[in-house]
């Protein structure tokens, strides 16, 4: 069954603490994306790689983080920098035209 | 800079009735433009794409229409569903660059 897997669905981050999303795709696709989403809004762009071992910084960065050492996985680490973190992660694949998302991951703030 | 933004945030539709969703981009370079559907607390989910040198393109009950000259494109829905009732997003893309997205219009469908 091919497609993009985000885990956890839920995750809750305490004061100071760094927490970690994965994400996963079986498409063969070579660019990956993360976006963030807030309550009635659109998807801004966190970080994306276009090829393995290589990513760039989208428009909201700070207090993020990835890494891109395999084509099938792209996890993204919300650092204790990230102040407010509460938010909708989006992860997407692509082979250089429409992007495919994954379900999302809920990030919560205890 | 450029920008993909939609005309409405809201549209309330009858079931039964087409739906219309707008959509205008600022850059005159954009190749590419893509209809996602995000119902609530799920991804977005592909719907339809068009490239610059279509003007229309047709799939199951949605059209896409592009319209270069004001450098708008809209997403039709023929015969409206409870279950169409979801955010539309528009996206721009450009060769590898990534997408730049609207903020989405919600549709609510009034059975």
């Amino acid at each position: 069954d091919g497609g993009i897997t985000q885990s956890p669905k839920y995750l809750f981050r305490k004061e100071g603490q760094n927490v970690t999303l994965s994400c996963e795709q079986n498409l063969n696709h070579d660019a990956m994306y993360w976006y963030r989403q807030d309550p009635g809004q659109g998807l801004r762009l966190i970080y994306y790689s276009q090829i393995v071992n290589d990513f760039q910084k989208g428009d909201i960065a700070e207090g993020y983080s990835v890494s891109r050492e395999k084509k099938e996985s792209f996890p993204l680490t919300v650092t204790s920098a990230q102040k407010n973190p509460t938010a909708f992660y989006l992860c997407a694949s692509s082979n250089n035209e429409a992007q495919y998302f994954g379900p999302g991951t809920r990030l919560l703030v205890l | 800079g450029e920008s993909v933004g939609l005309h409405l945030p809201t549209l309330s539709v009858q079931e039964g009735d087409n739906s219309i969703i707008n959509c205008a981009y600022s850059n005159s370079a954009s190749d590419y433009f893509i209809w996602y559907k995000q119902e609530s607390g799920k991804g977005p989910q592909f719907i339809i794409d068009i490239r610059s040198n279509m003007d229309k393109r047709q799939g199951q009950r949605v059209t896409v229409l592009l319209n270069k000259t004001v450098k708008h494109l809209s997403l039709q829905i023929a015969a409206t569903q409870p279950g169409d009732s979801a955010v539309y997003f528009c996206a721009d893309g450009r060769g590898n660059t990534p997408l730049v997205f609207g903020k989405g219009t919600r549709l609510s469908v009034i059975a």
